[in-house]
């Protein structure tokens, strides 16, 4: 079965620190599309990144990056310079990819991120 | 560009009653998807129509849940008769997803809260 394990339930990270939150996904596909969403207290699903497991260059996007290691089947979330715009619930997410056609999107339990001024 | 609509946001409802939630995607978008989030968890699929067939409703709890796309735009997800477990939110979601090889980000509706007493 494909699941997604994030083993932190909270996080807490100092404003304009560094925080990374880990997920780890079991899959015996090899294609696949990996995310990170943030759901702030508004419940509003935002795509914060996304990273296709074919590729080996981790995605960036301004102060969010990810460290996608395929072998170990990780693929941990880096904020940088934390704002308080940050705290909200981040949940990774995995789709495979089955030949041509889209799996479904399977979510983790979420970490909820907290920012201390 | 408008993002997905969902309404209402927020309903509470006794047990055995019915309810029913409704959802605009993003204009142009083929495909939705409906999902149940509980509290403490990450969403759950329960159904996923492109244009206005049924792709995956494996995971709907057919004897109480029902929904239709007509004419392939809005949605509407009913429960009757509703159960204290339904208590959750629910997630609308398009994406521009044809079946075809691509890209597939889904973008998500602010959901509905709904407690079943």
């Amino acid at each position: 079965a494909q699941t997604v394990t994030q083993s932190q339930p909270e996080m807490s990270v100092q404003e304009a620190e560094t925080v990374t939150l880990s997920c780890t996904y079991d899959t015996s596909e090899s294609d696949y599309y990996l995310f990170w969403y943030k759901q702030p207290p508004s419940r509003q699903m935002i795509l914060v990144i996304r990273q296709e497991a074919y590729k080996q260059q981790n995605a960036t996007e301004n102060r969010f990056s990810v460290n996608f290691q395929k072998a170990a089947k990780s693929f941990s979330l880096k904020i940088s310079d934390s704002q308080l715009g940050d705290a909200a619930m981040y949940f990774c997410a995995y789709m495979p990819w089955y030949g041509g056609s889209q799996g479904n999107l399977i979510f983790g339990k979420g970490t909820k991120l907290s920012v201390k001024p | 560009e408008a993002g997905v609509a969902q309404s209402p946001r927020y309903k509470i409802i006794e047990k055995r009653q019915s309810v029913a939630f409704w959802c605009n995607p993003i204009s142009g978008h083929a495909t939705l998807y409906w999902y149940q989030q509980i509290l403490g968890q990450g969403p759950k699929l329960l159904i996923q129509f492109q244009n206005n067939g049924v792709v995956d409703d494996s995971q709907l709890p057919k004897d109480r849940f029902s929904a239709e796309r007509l004419k392939g735009v809005d949605s509407t997800l009913k429960i009757q008769p509703a159960k204290l477990e339904d208590s959750a939110v629910y997630l609308c979601a398009s994406s521009s997803r044809t079946g075809l090889a691509g890209t597939d980000t889904q973008y998500f509706g602010p959901g509905t809260r709904l407690t079943v007493l």
